[in-house]
Parts: structure tokens; sequence; C-alpha cells
């Protein structure tokens, strides 16, 4: 069973369109999170909502609006796309206490043209 | 602001040979943890070794173990017996202690394992 699932893997648009990537995770977590990795390999923390609270929002443009309808589920929309927002975005989740690890997602590819 | 710092953009290691990573970051905090992942061509993310701050005995998984040195804030990862399946890009990362806090990544280390 995925633990973590993400909806679209791949996802091709056009400037200017609205996009939303679902997650889900069926571990039972408490805290889930949006990462960005760029076309450098380099990963960045988004966004965090603990038990659907927004916890954690980092320097991200007002374009992107997470969503979380319950603990399992955490969605990202995006309005406006552009160029720059091409990227891989991981969702993770984890669970509040020791051993703190975070299980990510496999990943969205978006891609704007 | 946590800084996680690899500084080998690219390694490779022959087949069977021992290969080390490094990873040096900065915090004023006492109590946090550190990881690896490793990243496969599939861009999953797969956790790779753990090692919580407090404890001074280094993690071990299988052929993967680490050298912490707190003093020093370095977390070296050794990959022993290298197997061509552990060619991918690894990431070095760090997490304050608590609940909800967010991992800060260095910016990776391509592996490539020769035959």
């Amino acid at each position: 069973d995925t633990a973590v699932s993400q909806t679209p893997k791949y996802l091709v648009t056009q400037m200017g369109n609205d996009k939303s990537i679902k997650c889900e995770q069926n571990l039972g977590h408490d805290t889930m999170y949006w990462y960005k990795q760029d076309s450098k390999k380099f990963l960045k923390i988004m966004f965090s909502y603990n038990n659907k609270e927004l916890i954690i929002n980092e320097t991200v443009p007002n374009r992107f609006s997470p969503k979380s309808p319950d603990k399992a589920h955490l969605n990202l929309h995006i309005n406006s796309l552009e160029l720059g927002d091409s990227a891989v975005y991981f969702c993770a989740s984890s669970q509040g206490g020791v051993p703190y690890e975070q299980y990510f997602g496999p990943g969205t590819r978006l891609t704007v043209t | 602001a946590q800084t996680v710092t690899q500084s080998q953009p690219e390694m490779s290691v022959q087949e069977a040979e021992t290969v080390t990573l490094s990873c040096t970051y900065d915090t004023s905090e006492s109590d946090y943890y550190l990881f690896w992942y490793k990243q496969p061509p599939s861009r999953q993310m797969i956790l790779v070794i753990r090692q919580e701050a407090y404890k001074q005995q280094n993690a071990t998984e299988n052929r993967f173990s680490v050298n912490f040195q707190k003093a020093a804030k370095s977390f070296s990862l050794k990959i022993s017996d290298s197997q061509l399946g552990d060619a991918a890009m690894y990431f070095c990362a760090y997490r304050r202690r608590g609940g909800s806090e967010k991992l800060v990544f260095g910016k990776g280390t391509k592996l490539t394992v020769n035959p």
C-alpha cells in the first residue's frame, strides 16, 4: 500500500493557468508538508500543516495556496502559473514524536510552458 | 537559521569499494536530528539513515554508517561495499526537535557507482 501518494505525477500546463496537486497519506500522521525541488535538485520547504492547521509558511508567492481538508490530505493549488514554477513538488508526512522522520510521496513534476 | 552544506557536488566509487559523503551544518540548537536521504533516478526520496544529536553512538544501517561529530557539526555518510543500486543523489538534512519541524536540506551529492 502506498504510504504517501500524489496526483498527478506529471503535469504540463501553460503560463497563466491554475492547477492543483493532491496529496494523501494513509500513515495516520498528524503533520504534512510541501517541498519544492528546483532544477538544480535543491529541496526547500514551502508549507506544513499540523492537524489541518498551517504551521509553516515559508517565503512563497501567494499564488500558492495549500488546503488541508483533513489531516490525511494536503492539496496545493497554484494560480497564474509562471515559467519559474516548473519544478518537482513533493508532499511528505510525519508523526509528532521521535524519530521525526518524514515520509515522502513520489513527487509531481510540473512543467510550465 | 539552520544551514546544511554538502561540499561535494559529485562523487564516484568503484563497485564493492567504500565511499564517504560529507555534510556539515550550522545550528545554535543542542537537540536536533540529522538524516541522509537517497534520491535515485525514480526521484522517490528514501530515508537511508538518521542520527539523534543526543546520542553519541554513530548510527548504522547495514552497509550505511555515519560519522557524527557534534562539536564539529559534521555528519558524514559512509557507504561500504558499494553496489550499482547505490547510484543516486544523496541529501543530508537537518531537523530541529519538535513534531512539526521542517527538514533543511543540503544541495546534494550525486554518487556514481562504476562497475
